[in-house]
């Protein structure tokens, strides 16, 4: 069973400045890898996929880089409406079993 | 525009039974895989099962295999989610969600089951 880990739990940013999330997996999962973003009270929402392909709609200020073990999201300018909780989730072939991260944070400093 | 309601979560006692569903609209049903993937009250994501697009194969996070069952009936463009056994843990959101080339694209907006005496 593939073990998603993320760091930090929290992160606490001011608007404006730049967010660096990390994931890391338990065992390779190439870039079958996914970010999500989950506001208060609303279902996630895809971010990246593939590990840095912006789903549609994405702003620029959100990429995604990494592979095998070690990912990263980065948001360049924190703007207001980021500060959410944010998942990596991998999706290696077999088995299909899925795993996400147990999440960041992102709180205005 | 995908649209994925759930339905069905109410207050059932530990032991007791439940089935979930999620009717989908907006796409083609049964091009896609779909999931169920929960979040206990403050808690993170935790990926429950997937079914794949002609229900020919479905897979279950260990926590509850035997206990729960996914189900498609793609006549009615609907995913279902039969509950037995069901523990205080199991207390969550449930959400339904559409997979696109291995990659959850779209959640609907959960449905809460709360298993408690």
């Amino acid at each position: 069973e593939i073990v998603m880990t993320q760091s930090p739990a929290t992160l606490s940013v001011s608007p404006g400045e730049r967010a660096t999330l990390s994931c890391r997996a338990s065992q390779s999962v190439s870039t079958n890898l996914a970010w999500y973003q989950q506001k208060p009270g609303q279902a996630p929402r895809l971010l990246i996929y593939g590990a840095s392909t912006r789903a549609t709609g994405i702003p620029a200020r959100f990429s995604g880089s990494g592979s095998g073990t070690e990912f990263t999201l980065t948001i360049s300018s924190l703007q207001s409406e980021d500060f959410a909780v944010y998942y990596c989730q991998q999706y290696k072939n077999w088995p299909p079993v899925r795993a996400f991260g147990q999440g960041t944070k992102v709180e205005i400093k | 525009e995908v649209q994925l309601v759930e339905s069905g979560g109410v207050v059932v006692q530990p032991g007791g039974s439940l089935r979930l569903s999620c009717a989908a609209s907006g796409f083609t049903f049964d091009d896609y895989t779909m999931h169920w993937v929960r979040q206990a009250p403050g808690k993170g994501l935790q990926w429950v099962s997937l079914i794949t697009r002609d229900g020919g194969s479905a897979f279950y996070a260990d926590s509850v295999k035997g206990r729960f069952t996914i189900s498609r009936d793609n006549s009615v463009n609907s995913l279902y989610l039969q509950m037995s056994s069901l523990r205080t843990e199991d207390t969550a959101l449930y959400y339904c969600a559409k997979e696109r080339g291995k990659v959850i694209d779209y959640w609907g907006q959960g449905t809460l089951v709360t298993v408690s005496s």
